[in-house]
């Protein structure tokens, strides 16, 4: 099984902040890697497809990068509507897994 | 407007089994590749199952294999999770979620939920 790590677990960050959350993969996953956003008691939203690709109606200050097996999550300015539990996952192959998730709090 | 709505969970005991349902309106449904994952209390998310537009691919998670089948009728629109000989780490939230066009890219729409919980 392909195995995804995230780091960091937990970032603190004040609104108008970059930040970067990197996802690695135990092995090569092409660009099947896709970024969700999850608030507490609803359910994730997609972000990023296809490692690069922005969802539809996401703000453009969300942007992936990568390929193979190291992916990047980059938020250019910290909105307060970001504040969120971040989770990538690979689709390349079975099983689907995901990663443990970013929890990304207000400083 | 895309709508998926789980349904199903309840108390269960362990060693128990249930059939979990997903309604699926707004879209076409027999086009799409659909999802199952969960989520325990408090944790991370954690792919379950998916099936094939058609019925005819199906795969399974580790943990759930032999145990949990993933089923669906395109004439009712509907998804169906079987689960049976359920463990006490089988308690969480289940989402339905569809998948992409593409269907290697991702999950773009989710249901809310259905909770399971296995407690004796």
């Amino acid at each position: 099984d392909i195995q995804l790590t995230q780091s960091p677990s937990f970032l603190s960050a004040s609104v108008g902040d970059r930040v970067t959350i990197t996802c690695r993969a135990s092995q090569g996953i092409s660009s099947y890697l896709a970024w969700y956003q999850q608030k507490p008691g609803k359910a994730p939203k997609l972000l990023i497809y296809a490692a690069s690709t922005l969802q539809s109606g996401v703000p453009s200050r969300f942007s992936g990068s990568g390929s193979g097996t190291e992916f990047t999550l980059t938020i250019s300015s910290l909105q307060p509507e970001d504040f969120a539990t971040y989770y990538c996952q690979q689709l390349n192959s079975y099983p689907i897994t995901f990663g443990q998730g970013t929890r990304l709090e207000i400083k | 407007e895309v709508q998926l709505v789980e349904s199903g969970g309840v108390v269960v005991q362990p060693g128990g089994s249930l059939r979990l349902s997903c309604a699926a309106s707004g879209f076409t449904f027999d086009d799409y590749t659909m999802h199952w994952v969960r989520q325990a209390p408090g944790k991370g998310l954690e792919w379950v199952s998916l099936i094939s537009w058609d019925g005819g691919s199906t795969y399974y998670a580790d943990s759930v294999k032999g145990r949990f089948t993933i089923s669906r009728d395109n004439s009712k629109n509907s998804l169906y999770l079987q689960m049976n000989s359920l463990r006490t780490e089988d308690t969480a939230l289940y989402y339905c979620a569809k998948a992409l066009p593409d269907s290697s890219s991702g999950l773009d729409y989710w249901g809310q939920g259905t909770l399971v919980t296995v407690s004796s």
